[in-house]
């Protein structure tokens, strides 16, 4: 089993849809958890971090099941500049790294 | 902005040639950045950890002598592929951290799209 599992996609949706992704960790002891979008050949950039309460940057909300060892991205209002790959990214405390998901590939449509 | 540059973006070479990549940390010292590696469709994969003035690690697998790493300065960092093959056709991503311990995210360069024909 991966330590970091995501659905690759790809996620059709079209604009001003809401869309979310799921992602999985294997290690019960990972202390931290980010999402980062990749575009096309490009390098990751931080999206956010997720908390355990929970949280909100405008249009992106994510959330942390400890209990299920999910973490989740939801979109709302997508816009055609959202259309990437989103990588769940967990930081193993054993190994002390980060480890990375495959990445969801969202594809928002006019 | 960006905070890590690397450079070139993109190489091609000739099988059996060194190629270098740089990677530069902008505004702030990086004593440790981070190399990877992601083949298409494939997640990104941590090769090695540059230490700034000591050897680097090396991940699991990953040949310190043919993936040559450099961390003279606190803003500089390079990676050198040694005797290029073409199934060392890659993204090579270099990273660091800003700010905070190490279960804090990382801030990537560009990138470095690494053709060996």
């Amino acid at each position: 089993r991966k330590e970091v599992e995501q659905d690759p996609g790809p996620f059709n949706v079209p604009e001003g849809a809401t869309v979310a992704f799921n992602c999985t960790y294997s290690n019960s002891a990972s202390q931290s958890f980010f999402w980062y979008r990749q575009d096309c050949r490009k390098e990751p950039k931080l999206l956010m971090s997720v908390y355990s309460s929970g949280n909100e940057d405008g249009r992106f909300t994510a959330q942390l099941n400890r209990a299920s060892q999910y973490i989740s991205l939801l979109i709302r209002d997508s816009k055609l500049s959202d259309s990437a790959t989103y990588l769940c990214v967990v930081y193993n405390t054993g190994f002390q790294k980060l480890v990375f998901g495959t990445g969801t590939r969202l594809l928002v449509s006019p | 902005g960006a905070v890590v540059s690397q450079h070139p973006s993109r190489v091609i070479c000739k099988s059996g040639t060194s190629v270098k990549i740089e990677c530069r940390s902008l505004d702030f010292q990086a004593t440790t950045m981070f190399w990877y590696r992601q083949f298409p469709k494939q997640s990104l994969m941590l090769m090695a950890t540059s230490n700034e003035g000591s050897k680097a690690t090396y991940e699991q697998g990953v040949e310190k002598d043919k993936f040559l790493i450099n961390h003279a300065s606190l803003t500089l960092s390079t990676l050198t592929v040694t005797s290029a093959h073409p199934e060392d056709s890659s993204f090579y991503i270099c990273s660091a951290r800003v700010a905070g311990g190490n279960n804090s995210p990382l801030h990537f360069g560009n990138g470095t799209r690494l053709t060996v024909t």
